[in-house]
């Protein structure tokens, strides 16, 4: 069964702080990985999206991608409140035909 | 991106009717999703709903109990049939781009008594 797992937390970390946020998945085929941001009672919003080995920025935004440890993770910088949400790893598989699996979510929480 | 709408937004329902909920998208794409959301969970799939064909249903749904149009490219619907106090739950559609990304409507909040 494949699977996407993440921590739950919550994740507390400081305001301006660097939060890090991790997912490993079970399937080694897996060739496209996104993050969701969901703030409660809304729906789930994609943030970033990676394919390829190695890093990739949007704002304070970076992705990381090892797929040879089969692990993606989410990094913000300077956080801020807002960023106060669940975070959910989601991992599609190779063929256009196979589903997005999605981890159950970290919950992340800024303090002042 | 695509701009995904969905009614109702929520609805407070008796046990044993039915509610359809609609997923409306801004520009045509093949593949669109239903999704369940109990609070504090995360998603389950309910089924694949790809035009022109039946839907694909998830283990554990079926099609007499969460039945599924999609009559074009740019619209579908489930139907929670019969409910029951434990189909209370936020109902969300998806899409799927390009680039294999899923995109999210704002979600059906729905209330069984």
């Amino acid at each position: 069964q494949k699977e996407v797992e993440q921590n739950s937390g919550p994740l507390s970390v400081p305001e301006g702080a660097i939060a890090s946020l991790n997912c490993t998945y079970s399937d080694r085929g897996s060739q496209s990985f996104f993050w969701y941001r969901q703030y409660s009672g809304k729906s789930p919003e994609l943030i970033m999206f990676i394919y390829s080995n190695g890093d990739k920025e949007d704002g304070r935004f970076t992705a990381q991608l090892n797929k040879a440890s089969q692990y993606v993770s989410l990094l913000i910088r300077d956080s801020q409140p807002s960023d106060s949400a669940t975070y959910l790893c989601a991992v599609k598989g190779y063929s256009s035909a196979s589903k997005i699996i999605f981890g159950s979510g970290t919950r992340l929480s800024i303090r002042p | 991106s695509a701009v995904i709408s969905q009614k109702p937004s929520r609805d407070i329902c008796q046990r044993g009717t039915s509610l359809t909920i609609q997923c409306q998208v801004d520009s045509q794409v093949t593949m669109m999703f239903w999704y369940r959301q109990q609070p504090g969970q995360s998603l389950t799939l309910i089924a694949t709903a790809n035009q022109g064909s039946e839907a694909t249903y998830e283990s554990g749904f079926v099609i007499d109990k969460f039945p599924i149009s999609r009559p074009n490219l740019t619209f579908s619907t489930l139907t929670v049939s019969n409910m029951s106090p434990e189909d209370s739950s936020i109902y969300l559609c998806s899409v799927e781009a390009d680039s294999y990304e899923q995109y999210f409507g704002p979600g059906t909040r729905l209330t069984v008594t």
